[in-house]
């Protein structure tokens, strides 16, 4: 079985700064991992996705993760926010084998202080 | 840009009563899925659907819940007798093929009253 655990339910970071969104995963087989975005009162956005070539990955608006098995994690990163990048990140994980359900964390709200 | 669309953003409905949640997928993706988000709670799957069957289905998919590809176009999710507790944000998605990403829609928010 495949689970997803998001380490904070809410990080506040100043604008500027780096931020990080923690997430560790569990699962049986080869894991596809994802970051998805969710602005408010919008659907869900991808902003990254692994799927087991390279471990760095980097995505939209200046976003990347790093897969770490040794560590089971897959933490989201960005050296400098921005005001929109406020939202509720999700951390997904599906598995390839079988490949079809997602499965989602609990969510991180990232709040940026001007 | 190419975008999964749902219709209504917004529907209430009083319980018991069926209500019918209605998706345009990307046209040539072949995989469908609904998923839910009941306020405050995480993002959970429903069902999986392919080639005009079902391919995967959570335990919360039970018998009041149906699924359809009526015309080629839309994808419809079906509860045919509302409860309270089916009150959440509806999230449908798509794919082209298996090592595709899902790309979602915006959402239906269902008030069961």
């Amino acid at each position: 079985a495949q689970s997803v655990t998001q380490l904070d339910s809410h990080v506040s970071v100043s604008e500027g700064t780096p931020v990080l969104l923690r997430c560790n995963y569990s699962s049986s087989y080869s894991p596809s991992l994802f970051w998805y975005v969710q602005h408010p009162n919008k659907g869900l956005q991808l902003l990254l996705k692994y799927t087991s070539a390279a471990t760095l990955v980097k995505g939209i608006n200046g976003f990347e993760a790093e897969f770490k098995k040794s560590e089971t994690s897959f933490h989201l990163t960005k050296p400098s926010a921005h005001m929109s990048d406020a939202a509720e990140y999700f951390c997904v994980v599906s598995e390839n084998f079988g490949n079809e359900k997602l499965t989602f964390g609990t969510g991180t709200r990232l709040t940026i202080i001007p | 840009e190419p975008e999964v669309t749902q219709t209504p953003s917004h529907q209430v409905t009083q319980m018991g009563q069926e209500v019918i949640l209605r998706c345009v997928p990307i046209s040539n993706h072949l995989y469908f899925y609904w998923y839910r988000q009941i306020l405050g709670q995480k993002v959970e799957f429903l069902v999986s659907f392919y080639n005009n069957e079902i391919s995967e289905k959570s335990e919360i998919f039970d018998d009041q819940f149906s699924v359809e590809r009526p015309d080629g176009s839309n994808f419809t999710l079906k509860i045919r007798s509302t409860k309270l507790e089916d009150s959440a944000m509806y999230f449908c998605a798509s794919r082209w093929d298996s090592t595709d990403t899902q790309y979602f829609g915006p959402g239906t928010r269902l008030t069961v009253l």
